[in-house]
């Protein structure tokens, strides 16, 4: 069956360092990725996504680019920020279905 | 602007009792999620909605039960809670399905069963 997996966390970096948390899936056919971060005491929101392969989504600094050839979908940021401490999910979406798959999520937390 | 709404936000249940929990949107959205979330394990699906009146079963859909009698509420509910339900229940909705991935959730409810 589908299945996301994502890096072990927490993950600890100073301001201003270059932050990677690895996605890699596994599905049938062509789905949808995404990234979505949950910031203390709210829910999740969507950070990124990518429909098809080779597809970069981007927001907010992050990046993340669709790879079938290797099943990923790493998420990049060049600089993080205090302000960027969250849980980030990666997930996909298999056949329009409106139903999305989780990875366990990765706790990033970022100091002064 | 509302958005998803859960009630209540923070419940503490004796195993055995049983309670429902409401996620309400105002946004005219056709489809509604439940799923929990657990320390390690992300969220999983546990029932869904495609219109008013209707449901599904999720990933782990055992010990709950569902109802969408209006578009709006999406109503989760434990009949005889037990103490792996422990957990944060989060309610999402979306409008379409054409691919855009994009839930919108509510804040979560914390659930204790002891």
């Amino acid at each position: 069956g589908n299945s996301v997996t994502q890096m072990e966390g927490p993950v600890t970096l100073s301001e201003e360092a270059f932050l990677t948390i690895n996605c890699t899936y596994t599905a049938t056919g062509y789905p949808s990725l995404f990234w979505y971060v949950q910031y203390p005491g709210e829910g999740l929101q969507l950070l990124l996504k990518a429909t098809k392969a080779d597809d970069k989504g981007s927001n907010k600094g992050f990046e993340a680019t669709y790879r079938k050839e290797t099943t990923s979908f790493h998420l990049e940021k060049g600089s993080v920020q205090v302000s960027d401490s969250a849980v980030y999910f990666c997930a996909l979406e298999s056949g329009n279905t409106g139903k999305l798959i989780f990875g366990q999520g990765t706790t990033l937390q970022v100091k002064p | 602007n509302a958005g998803v709404t859960q009630t209540p936000k923070f419940r503490v249940l004796k195993t055995g009792q049983s309670m429902t929990l409401l996620c309400a949107q105002d946004m005219n959205h056709e489809y509604m999620y439940w799923y929990r979330q657990d320390p390690g394990m992300g969220l999983r699906l546990i029932h869904y909605s495609v219109g008013e009146g209707t449901t599904a079963k999720g990933e782990v859909p055992d010990g709950y039960n569902v109802s969408r009698l209006k578009k709006q509420n999406f109503l989760l509910g434990l009949e005889s809670a037990a103490p792996s339900q422990t957990s944060v229940y989060f309610c999402a909705s979306t409008r379409s399905l054409q691919g855009t991935g994009e839930l919108f959730f509510g804040e979560g409810s914390r659930l204790t069963v002891l």
